[in-house]
């Protein structure tokens, strides 16, 4: 059974400093890594994908995939209140249309 | 990304009775997704919607509890029959982006069965 994994959380950061969100996954076929931000009450927005291993930068967030480890990463730098919200880590396996979601890692930046 | 919207966006009903919810988009799309998202959890995948042909049914969902129509490719409905509280929940509708990849959500309807 694929399964993916975050740390429910929440993390708290204050305002200004770096956000590490962490997913790891057990499918080593996966070759899809997507990351959604969720508002409470909103539903997901997707804010980053990657597919190769290593970082992958846009903006203030930076995706980082290592397929040996099966760990995928989201750091955003210089966290504002309004990057509060639930992150969700999506994986996809190769040939696949269907991402398998984890429950996804509060974050809280407080001023 | 393509212009999703859903309706209701939320509603309260009777234990027993049934609900449509429909999902509209922009452009046409060849894959429609429904998923259910429980208060707490991660997005549980209902079902897939393709045109002109049955939807495909996940693990633990089943046609006569959640009938499906895709009439074409810009259109779909969900319906939650024979509702209990157990089916409150928010339920969203996503469409595959332009790589076939990435997915992109509706703005959800917000289900409560008393």
């Amino acid at each position: 059974q694929k399964e993916v994994e975050q740390n429910s959380g929440p993390l708290s950061v204050p305002e200004g400093a770096i956000a590490s969100l962490n997913c790891t996954y057990s499918d080593r076929g996966s070759q899809s890594f997507f990351w959604y931000r969720q508002y409470s009450g909103k539903s997901p927005e997707l804010i980053m994908f990657i597919y190769s291993n290593g970082d992958k930068e846009d903006g203030r967030f930076t995706a980082q995939l290592n397929k040996a480890s099966q760990y995928v990463s989201l750091l955003i730098r210089d966290s504002q209140p309004s990057d509060s919200a639930t992150y969700l880590c999506a994986v996809m396996a190769g040939g696949s249309y269907i991402p398998t979601f984890g429950r996804g890692t509060s974050l809280i930046v407080h001023p | 990304s393509a212009v999703i919207s859903q309706k209701p966006s939320r509603d309260i009903c009777q234990r027993g009775t049934s609900l449509t919810i429909q999902c509209q988009v922009d452009s046409q799309v060849t894959m429609m997704f429904w998923y259910r998202q429980q208060p707490g959890q991660s997005l549980t995948l209902i079902a897939t919607a393709n045109q002109g042909s049955e939807a495909t049914y996940e693990s633990g969902f089943v046609i006569d509890k959640f009938p499906i129509s895709r009439p074409n490719l810009t259109f779909s409905t969900l319906t939650v029959s024979n509702m209990s509280p157990e089916d409150s929940s928010i339920y969203l509708c996503s469409v595959s982006g332009d790589r076939g990849n990435e997915q992109f959500f509706g703005p959800g309807t917000r289900l409560t069965v008393l």
